[in-house]
């Protein structure tokens, strides 16, 4: 069994101060894992995926995460957010092999930036 | 434009009846998900397809059923039996070929008992 960790429920920022939303797995094998934005009343819109490669995987609207495998981490990233970046972000998992699709996700992190 | 549907947006049912939530995708995806959100919960997936005419529950099935007949189609009727049905619902669709394949979602179905 897989799960995700979302570790801020809330995280209220600046507008062009860093962000960093922490998200941490657990699973026994390898996995994929995403990072999904969800606006208002929206369904939710692929943000970046790690699947393979360099730890460091850059995303749409200047977001960046990095794969920390010793640390079971992904953790997203920008370093000056706009109000427009005001949403609820999903950190999610699934796992890179076998014929399953489905992900894990978890219980979200709503991010408010404030003028 | 290609994507996924769901309908309706918004929809009241009273308790002890059933009720269908449409999802339909022009994508070509063979796989096709229903996901339940509740504030705080984050996502929790109800029942998951892969293939048409085969379907698996997913980790709250419970109170629900799912149909598959078209690979374009994968409708959910929240029955009189699910206890707490007030929420969002999300549909969703993927590929499976290849690996690390993105899953997409509709824009999302509230359901509101009455």
């Amino acid at each position: 069994a897989q799960s995700v960790t979302q570790l801020d429920s809330q995280v209220p920022v600046f507008e062009e101060a860093p962000v960093e939303l922490r998200c941490n797995y657990s699973s026994s094998v390898s996995v994929y894992l995403f990072w999904y934005v969800q606006y208002p009343n929206q369904g939710l819109q692929l943000l970046l995926k790690y699947l393979s490669g360099s730890t460091l995987v850059k995303g749409i609207n200047g977001f960046e995460a990095e794969f920390n495998k010793s640390q079971t981490s992904f953790h997203l990233r920008k370093p000056s957010v706009h109000i427009s970046d005001t949403a609820e972000y999903f950190c999610a998992v699934r796992n890179s092999g076998g014929s399953n699709y489905k992900l894990t996700f978890g219980k979200g992190t709503l991010l408010t930036v404030n003028p | 434009d290609g994507g996924i549907t769901q309908s309706p947006k918004y929809l009241f049912r009273k308790e002890g009846q059933n009720v269908t939530l449409s999802c339909e995708q022009n994508l070509n995806h063979d796989a096709m998900y229903w996901y339940r959100q509740d504030p705080g919960q984050g996502l929790r997936l109800i029942y998951y397809s892969q293939i048409v005419n085969d379907f698996q529950k997913g980790d709250i099935a419970e109170g629900y059923s799912v149909s598959r007949e078209k690979k374009e189609s994968f409708p959910l009727t929240v029955t009189s039996a699910q206890k707490n049905p007030t929420a969002f619902y999300l549909c969703a669709s993927s590929p499976t070929q290849g690996g690390g394949n993105t899953i997409y979602f509709g824009e999302g179905s509230w359901l509101t008992v009455v």
